[in-house]
């Protein structure tokens, strides 16, 4: 049972540059989101899906594509990246009995230059 | 919508004394509220989390209590070790999925 698991680590980009940072759960976990930390700061939910199919935006959606074409994957896409969007991007998910909280994956540290 | 306030933003204690961080929020309707433990360079780890059916909760050295009718809550760490140096985030929610993060409080143990 591997919980979540994010792909790459860590990430340089040229400015303009698109890429897909992974992210995958064996927890069969109906919800799953994408979060942002910037340095010295909280967390900052970008998008969100409660299922297979089903994908919605949260509070920083723009400038971020995700689908969700199966209950394991939510990849995070970054359309033309921009300085604005080095972060360090963290995936979660959780099971709809609620008897947990949200499980992190190890994060992306990603930089556009 | 709910908004999450979290206080304070820096807390500094001698090692082995207590330490005490608060939340409030918003909208009544919250019903789950979870603790997180971010140490550096690290993801954020659940620690300890409670219902609105519940007013205490403890896990050896921590503690969550509730006040449903202040709408707060807070986070009690006993005895306090250098291991307990992070970030501690507060979150609320209203029986989604949706989690309503604090702006998070670093926890600096002195020795």
């Amino acid at each position: 049972n591997a919980g979540v698991t994010q792909t790459p680590k860590f990430q340089v980009l040229k400015t303009g540059q698109s890429m897909t940072l992974q992210c995958a759960q064996d927890m069969n976990h109906e919800y799953m989101s994408w979060y942002r930390q910037d340095p010295g700061m909280g967390l900052r939910l970008i998008h969100y899906s409660v299922g297979a199919g089903i994908t919605d935006q949260g509070e920083v959606p723009n400038g971020y594509n995700v689908s969700r074409s199966t209950t394991e994957d939510f990849p995070l896409r970054l359309l033309s990246a921009a300085p604005s969007q080095t972060s360090v991007y963290f995936c979660a998910s959780r099971s709809f009995n609620r008897e947990h909280g949200y499980t992190f994956g190890s994060g992306t540290r990603l930089t556009v230059v | 919508g709910e908004n999450v306030e979290q206080h304070p933003s820096t807390l500094s204690v001698q090692e082995g004394d207590s330490a005490v961080i608060k939340c409030t929020y918003s909208d009544s309707a919250s019903n789950y509220f979870p603790w997180y433990k971010q140490e550096l360079g690290k993801r954020p780890q659940l620690i300890i989390d409670i219902r609105s059916n519940v007013g205490e909760k403890k896990d050896q050295r921590i503690a969550v209590t509730l006040n449903k009718t202040a709408k707060h809550f807070s986070l009690h760490i006993t005895e306090t070790q250098p291991e307990d140096s992070a970030v501690y985030f507060c979150a609320a929610s209203m029986d989604n999925y949706q989690l309503i993060w604090g702006a998070g409080t670093k926890l600096i143990i002195k020795p």
